[in-house]
Protein backbone atom coordinates (compact mmCIF):
# COMPACT_ATOMS: atom_id res chain seq x y z
CA UNK A 1 0.00 0.00 0.00
CA UNK A 2 0.83 3.20 -0.58
CA UNK A 3 0.73 5.81 1.88
CA UNK A 4 2.01 9.45 3.11
CA UNK A 5 2.18 10.83 6.35
CA UNK A 6 2.50 14.84 7.46
CA UNK A 7 1.94 14.26 11.53
CA UNK A 8 2.81 17.89 11.50
CA UNK A 9 -1.41 19.52 11.33
CA UNK A 10 -0.28 23.34 11.85
CA UNK A 11 2.91 25.09 12.42
CA UNK A 12 3.06 28.45 13.47
CA UNK A 13 6.23 30.73 13.31
CA UNK A 14 7.62 33.86 13.07
CA UNK A 15 8.97 35.99 10.31
CA UNK A 16 12.44 35.19 9.57
CA UNK A 17 12.64 31.79 11.50
CA UNK A 18 13.26 28.93 9.94
CA UNK A 19 11.03 26.00 9.53
CA UNK A 20 10.91 21.95 8.48
CA UNK A 21 7.85 20.33 7.68
CA UNK A 22 7.68 16.33 7.54
CA UNK A 23 6.88 13.94 5.36
CA UNK A 24 7.10 10.32 5.81
CA UNK A 25 6.33 7.78 3.03
CA UNK A 26 5.27 4.35 2.39
CA UNK A 27 5.77 2.14 -0.85
CA UNK A 28 6.89 -1.15 -1.92
CA UNK A 29 8.24 -0.04 -5.21
CA UNK A 30 11.24 0.63 -5.96
CA UNK A 31 10.45 3.60 -8.37
CA UNK A 32 8.86 6.15 -7.65
CA UNK A 33 8.76 9.72 -7.36
CA UNK A 34 8.06 12.49 -4.25
CA UNK A 35 6.71 16.06 -4.73
CA UNK A 36 6.06 19.18 -2.86
CA UNK A 37 2.98 21.24 -3.55
CA UNK A 38 2.28 24.70 -1.50
CA UNK A 39 -1.75 25.21 -1.53
CA UNK A 40 -2.34 29.23 -0.84
CA UNK A 41 -5.51 30.67 0.67
CA UNK A 42 -6.49 30.81 -3.35
CA UNK A 43 -7.16 27.13 -3.47
CA UNK A 44 -4.38 26.62 -6.15
CA UNK A 45 -2.17 23.86 -5.74
CA UNK A 46 1.53 24.93 -6.37
CA UNK A 47 3.69 22.65 -7.68
CA UNK A 48 7.13 22.91 -5.93
CA UNK A 49 9.78 19.96 -6.61
CA UNK A 50 9.82 16.34 -7.41
CA UNK A 51 12.48 13.95 -6.78
CA UNK A 52 13.11 10.14 -7.83
CA UNK A 53 13.86 7.68 -6.10
CA UNK A 54 16.91 6.84 -7.29
CA UNK A 55 18.51 10.54 -6.58
CA UNK A 56 19.01 11.18 -2.69
CA UNK A 57 20.61 14.38 -3.62
CA UNK A 58 19.59 17.13 -1.40
CA UNK A 59 18.15 20.40 -3.13
CA UNK A 60 18.22 23.80 -2.76
CA UNK A 61 16.25 26.60 -4.64
CA UNK A 62 16.43 30.03 -2.93
CA UNK A 63 15.02 29.81 0.64
CA UNK A 64 13.50 26.48 0.15
CA UNK A 65 15.31 23.22 0.65
CA UNK A 66 14.40 19.48 0.79
CA UNK A 67 15.91 16.55 2.92
CA UNK A 68 15.25 13.07 0.99
CA UNK A 69 16.71 10.08 2.90
CA UNK A 70 15.41 6.80 1.73
CA UNK A 71 16.91 4.93 4.79
CA UNK A 72 14.09 6.32 7.17
CA UNK A 73 11.40 7.04 4.14
CA UNK A 74 11.42 10.59 4.60
CA UNK A 75 11.34 13.66 2.27
CA UNK A 76 11.03 16.77 4.63
CA UNK A 77 11.14 20.78 3.17
CA UNK A 78 12.70 23.23 4.93
CA UNK A 79 11.99 26.70 4.39
CA UNK A 80 15.09 29.19 5.34
CA UNK A 81 13.71 32.58 6.97
CA UNK A 82 10.40 32.28 6.18
CA UNK A 83 7.88 35.32 5.01
CA UNK A 84 4.97 35.79 5.47
CA UNK A 85 3.69 35.16 1.61
CA UNK A 86 5.15 31.29 2.73
CA UNK A 87 2.10 31.51 4.44
CA UNK A 88 0.02 28.54 2.93
CA UNK A 89 -0.76 24.58 3.39
CA UNK A 90 1.99 22.35 2.34
CA UNK A 91 1.32 18.98 0.55
CA UNK A 92 3.79 16.45 -0.06
CA UNK A 93 2.72 13.88 -2.53
CA UNK A 94 3.76 10.12 -3.84
CA UNK A 95 3.43 8.48 -6.95
CA UNK A 96 4.67 4.97 -7.04
CA UNK A 97 4.61 3.71 -11.07
CA UNK A 98 3.15 0.11 -10.38
CA UNK A 99 0.18 1.86 -8.42
CA UNK A 100 -0.76 4.07 -11.75
CA UNK A 101 0.21 8.20 -12.20
CA UNK A 102 -2.03 9.57 -9.77
CA UNK A 103 -0.53 10.96 -6.55
CA UNK A 104 -1.16 10.60 -3.02
CA UNK A 105 -1.19 13.09 -1.04
CA UNK A 106 -0.47 13.70 2.60
CA UNK A 107 -3.42 15.48 4.69
CA UNK A 108 -1.26 18.48 4.51
CA UNK A 109 0.67 21.17 7.02
CA UNK A 110 -0.71 24.31 7.52
CA UNK A 111 1.91 27.14 7.76
CA UNK A 112 1.32 30.58 9.75
CA UNK A 113 4.04 32.83 9.63
CA UNK A 114 3.40 35.90 11.00
CA UNK A 115 5.17 39.50 10.90
CA UNK B 1 1.25 28.96 -21.89
CA UNK B 2 -2.76 29.09 -20.31
CA UNK B 3 -2.91 26.90 -16.87
CA UNK B 4 -5.46 24.30 -16.02
CA UNK B 5 -9.52 26.26 -16.10
CA UNK B 6 -11.94 24.87 -13.97
CA UNK B 7 -15.56 26.50 -13.85
CA UNK B 8 -17.43 27.04 -11.72
CA UNK B 9 -15.30 28.48 -8.60
CA UNK B 10 -17.94 28.27 -6.48
CA UNK B 11 -21.02 26.11 -5.74
CA UNK B 12 -24.00 26.18 -3.28
CA UNK B 13 -26.53 23.14 -4.11
CA UNK B 14 -29.18 21.13 -1.67
CA UNK B 15 -28.73 17.56 -1.24
CA UNK B 16 -30.31 15.92 -3.35
CA UNK B 17 -29.97 18.13 -6.56
CA UNK B 18 -27.52 17.68 -9.17
CA UNK B 19 -24.15 19.87 -10.21
CA UNK B 20 -21.59 19.74 -12.42
CA UNK B 21 -17.77 20.93 -13.51
CA UNK B 22 -16.24 21.66 -16.44
CA UNK B 23 -12.08 21.15 -16.84
CA UNK B 24 -10.23 22.59 -19.90
CA UNK B 25 -6.68 21.01 -19.47
CA UNK B 26 -3.43 22.82 -20.48
CA UNK B 27 -3.46 22.70 -24.25
CA UNK B 28 -2.11 19.60 -25.71
CA UNK B 29 -1.88 17.87 -22.32
CA UNK B 30 -3.49 13.82 -22.96
CA UNK B 31 -3.76 13.03 -19.53
CA UNK B 32 -6.67 14.52 -17.17
CA UNK B 33 -7.14 13.66 -13.66
CA UNK B 34 -9.83 15.11 -11.23
CA UNK B 35 -9.63 15.23 -7.42
CA UNK B 36 -11.58 15.72 -4.35
CA UNK B 37 -10.44 17.46 -1.53
CA UNK B 38 -12.44 17.48 1.59
CA UNK B 39 -11.80 20.12 4.50
CA UNK B 40 -8.49 19.32 6.20
CA UNK B 41 -7.47 16.89 4.17
CA UNK B 42 -5.08 16.38 0.79
CA UNK B 43 -6.61 15.82 -2.78
CA UNK B 44 -7.93 12.07 -3.68
CA UNK B 45 -8.21 11.00 -7.59
CA UNK B 46 -11.85 10.13 -8.48
CA UNK B 47 -11.16 9.75 -11.97
CA UNK B 48 -8.08 9.63 -14.85
CA UNK B 49 -8.48 9.71 -18.16
CA UNK B 50 -6.03 9.30 -21.04
CA UNK B 51 -7.33 10.82 -24.18
CA UNK B 52 -10.78 10.18 -24.38
CA UNK B 53 -10.25 6.72 -22.01
CA UNK B 54 -10.87 6.18 -18.89
CA UNK B 55 -7.70 4.56 -16.68
CA UNK B 56 -8.53 4.80 -13.45
CA UNK B 57 -11.91 5.33 -11.80
CA UNK B 58 -11.41 2.88 -8.95
CA UNK B 59 -12.18 5.29 -6.40
CA UNK B 60 -15.19 7.29 -8.24
CA UNK B 61 -18.26 6.79 -6.43
CA UNK B 62 -20.06 5.18 -10.04
CA UNK B 63 -23.68 5.25 -8.15
CA UNK B 64 -23.56 9.34 -8.26
CA UNK B 65 -20.39 10.40 -9.93
CA UNK B 66 -20.01 10.25 -13.34
CA UNK B 67 -17.16 11.97 -15.72
CA UNK B 68 -16.67 12.42 -19.73
CA UNK B 69 -14.17 14.07 -21.68
CA UNK B 70 -15.29 12.90 -24.82
CA UNK B 71 -12.99 14.49 -27.51
CA UNK B 72 -9.87 14.26 -25.53
CA UNK B 73 -9.84 17.36 -24.69
CA UNK B 74 -12.48 19.16 -21.91
CA UNK B 75 -13.93 17.26 -19.42
CA UNK B 76 -16.87 17.45 -17.12
CA UNK B 77 -17.70 15.92 -13.53
CA UNK B 78 -21.34 15.65 -12.33
CA UNK B 79 -22.89 14.45 -9.24
CA UNK B 80 -26.33 13.16 -9.16
CA UNK B 81 -27.67 13.35 -6.76
CA UNK B 82 -25.65 15.26 -4.36
CA UNK B 83 -24.89 14.26 -0.26
CA UNK B 84 -23.71 16.60 2.07
CA UNK B 85 -20.69 14.55 2.09
CA UNK B 86 -20.00 15.30 -1.18
CA UNK B 87 -18.97 19.30 0.19
CA UNK B 88 -15.41 19.65 -0.78
CA UNK B 89 -13.10 21.49 -3.33
CA UNK B 90 -12.98 19.44 -6.57
CA UNK B 91 -9.43 19.65 -8.64
CA UNK B 92 -8.87 19.29 -12.37
CA UNK B 93 -5.00 18.46 -13.05
CA UNK B 94 -3.20 17.47 -16.34
CA UNK B 95 -0.10 16.30 -17.58
CA UNK B 96 1.44 16.10 -20.89
CA UNK B 97 1.28 12.33 -20.75
CA UNK B 98 0.77 9.46 -18.26
CA UNK B 99 4.67 9.12 -18.02
CA UNK B 100 5.62 12.74 -17.54
CA UNK B 101 5.93 13.38 -13.68
CA UNK B 102 4.37 16.75 -13.49
CA UNK B 103 0.48 17.51 -12.86
CA UNK B 104 -0.43 20.96 -13.26
CA UNK B 105 -3.27 21.56 -11.47
CA UNK B 106 -6.35 24.15 -11.83
CA UNK B 107 -8.23 26.44 -8.93
CA UNK B 108 -10.64 24.25 -8.08
CA UNK B 109 -14.87 24.25 -7.76
CA UNK B 110 -15.58 24.29 -4.15
CA UNK B 111 -19.01 22.58 -3.68
CA UNK B 112 -21.23 23.25 -0.65
CA UNK B 113 -23.95 21.03 -0.35
CA UNK B 114 -27.35 21.79 2.38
Amino acid sequence: AQKVTQAQTEISVVEKEDVTLDCVYETRDTTYYLFWYKQPPSGELVFLIRRNSFDEQNEISGRYSWNFQKSTSSFNFTITASQVVDSAVYFCALRADQAGTALIFGKGTTLSVSS
Amino acid sequence: EAGVAQSPRYKIIEKRQSVAFWCNPISGHATLYWYQQILGQGPKLLIQFQNNGVVDDSQLPKDRFSAERLKGVDSTLKIQPAKLEDSAVYLCASSLDRTTREQFFGPGTRLTVL
